[in-house]
């Protein structure tokens, strides 16, 4: 798995409460990436960040937010959870060498 | 808009034989395009890269082949084994280097059968 790892792993949390995932990485990647992957839509680009303190929208951006103050971490927040928020979340990195993306075991979160 | 489309139904292939995955995409002019393997409950694996200028690449059992004229990638696994069975799932980046992200196809759900 590169050396990435997703905390929690499973999580259920009520309608209204924030929620905070991690990523952590231990290959030195300069960028990552945050994903939501449901049934009928395969995996959606939430975030990325190009650099510490540097992170853009992706394509299903709304409802989340980031931040990355060190290389290894790029956390990933529902300020306010949604019963839509329900997903499948992977965390990846990338590296400018090889252009494959390498992926985290994923964060269940159910939403209830 | 631009779209990415797989094979949606699960494609079921005798052990043995070779099973081909279709990536077809509309509205893009990628640079390269990639394929991903994905057990269940796990994140994908990046299995191979072909870029625009290539006609074919191989590793191993796997083939993938890439048309930009029909907008179109194969993916081949010859002498396929249970082991083989997962899901595939072709990504595009938008830009050309990756680095803002990837846009992946719905996958498609290969079983092999013994």
């Amino acid at each position: 798995d590169a050396g990435i790892t997703q905390s929690p792993r499973h999580k259920v949390t009520e309608t209204g409460t924030p929620v905070t995932l991690r990523c952590h990485q231990t290959e030195n990647h300069r960028y990552m990436y945050w994903y939501r992957q449901d049934p009928g839509h395969g995996l959606r680009l939430i975030h990325y960040s190009y650099g510490v303190k540097d992170t853009d929208k992706g394509e299903v951006s709304d409802g989340y937010s980031v931040s990355r103050s060190k290389t290894e971490d790029f956390l990933l927040t529902l300020e306010s959870a949604t019963s839509s928020q329900t997903s499948v979340y992977f965390c990846a990195t990338h590296t400018r060498d090889s252009y494959e993306q390498y992926f985290g075991p994923g964060t269940r979160l159910t939403v209830t | 808009s631009q779209k990415i489309e797989q094979n949606s139904e699960a494609l079921n292939i005798q052990e043995g034989k070779t099973a081909t995955l279709t990536c077809n995409y509309t509205n893009y002019s990628p640079a390269y395009l990639q394929w991903y393997r994905q057990d269940p409950g796990r994140g994908p694996v990046f299995l191979l890269l072909i870029r625009e200028n290539e006609k074919e690449k191989r590793k191993e059992r796997l083939k993938v082949t890439f048309d930009t004229t029909l907008k179109q990638s194969l993916f081949h696994i010859t002498a396929s084994q249970p082991a083989d069975s997962a899901t595939y799932l072709c990504a595009l980046a938008p830009s050309g280097g990756g680095a803002d992200g990837l846009t992946f196809g719905k996958g498609t759900h290969l079983i092999i059968q013994p």
